[in-house]
């Protein structure tokens, strides 16, 4: 089976920097997404990660870290509009579903 | 681009009553669909997922089911609602075969009364 674990909430303040830790245990393991999820909304797709290193995306970036089963989302110059919740997510060894974290919610503050 | 219909937005129903919920995607052909529910302020939980027309795969045993009887259409269904199938709905796709990158439709709020 798969389990993730991430922080249940995190605050921040406007122009800061945050780091969303995700660490997991698979049994099969391909490559680490994460999503992004604003109150009462669906989630949307942020970043993936098959490698070990770093993915840029403007603010924001993931990393990964295969042989420590760890993983982060960076998000820089935080904005209010930021403040939603993050899920890591895990895709299995036949590529067809994702396992999803609890969610980490962000609240950015003035 | 992808675009996922669902509806309708909110539902209320009674316990024992059954549930019908849809979900229609385009700009896309033979795309992965995937059922989810998240009960508030908490995860997402996959419910079934279909690689094609006709082909089912349930993750969580209980009262839902789900079809596929088009490319483009995922129907869940329950004969009779209970209590614990309150929650958000979602519909998602992937494209190529992966599950990585997945688009979400805009969800059904259901409660159960």
């Amino acid at each position: 089976g798969q389990s993730l674990e991430q922080p249940s909430e995190v605050t921040a303040v406007e122009g800061a920097i945050v780091q969303i830790n995700c660490t997991y245990q698979t049994s099969g393991f391909y490559g680490l997404s994460w999503y992004q999820q604003h109150d009462g909304g669906a989630p949307t797709f942020l970043s993936y990660n098959g490698l070990d290193g770093l993915e840029e995306t403007g603010r924001f970036s993931s990393f990964l870290s295969r042989s420590d089963s760890y993983g982060y989302l960076l998000l820089q110059e935080l904005q209010m509009k930021d403040s939603a919740s993050y899920f890591c997510a895990v895709e299995d060894s036949g590529y067809s579903t994702l396992t999803f974290g609890k969610g980490t919610m962000l609240l950015v503050s003035p | 681009s992808q675009t996922i219909h669902q509806w309708p937005a909110t539902l209320v129903q009674p316990v024992g009553s059954p549930l019908s919920l849809e979900c229609t995607v385009e700009g896309t052909s033979n795309p992965n669909l995937y059922w989810y529910r998240q009960a508030a302020g908490r995860g997402l939980q996959l419910l079934f997922y279909s690689v094609g027309i006709g082909q089912i795969s349930s993750e969580v045993p209980q009262n839902l089911s789900a079809s596929r009887p088009q490319d483009r259409q995922f129907i869940l269904s329950s004969k009779k609602l209970l209590l614990s199938d309150s929650g958000f709905y979602l519909c998602a796709l992937s494209e190529g075969g992966r599950a990585n990158e997945q688009f979400f439709g805009p969800g059904t709020r259901l409660t159960v009364l």
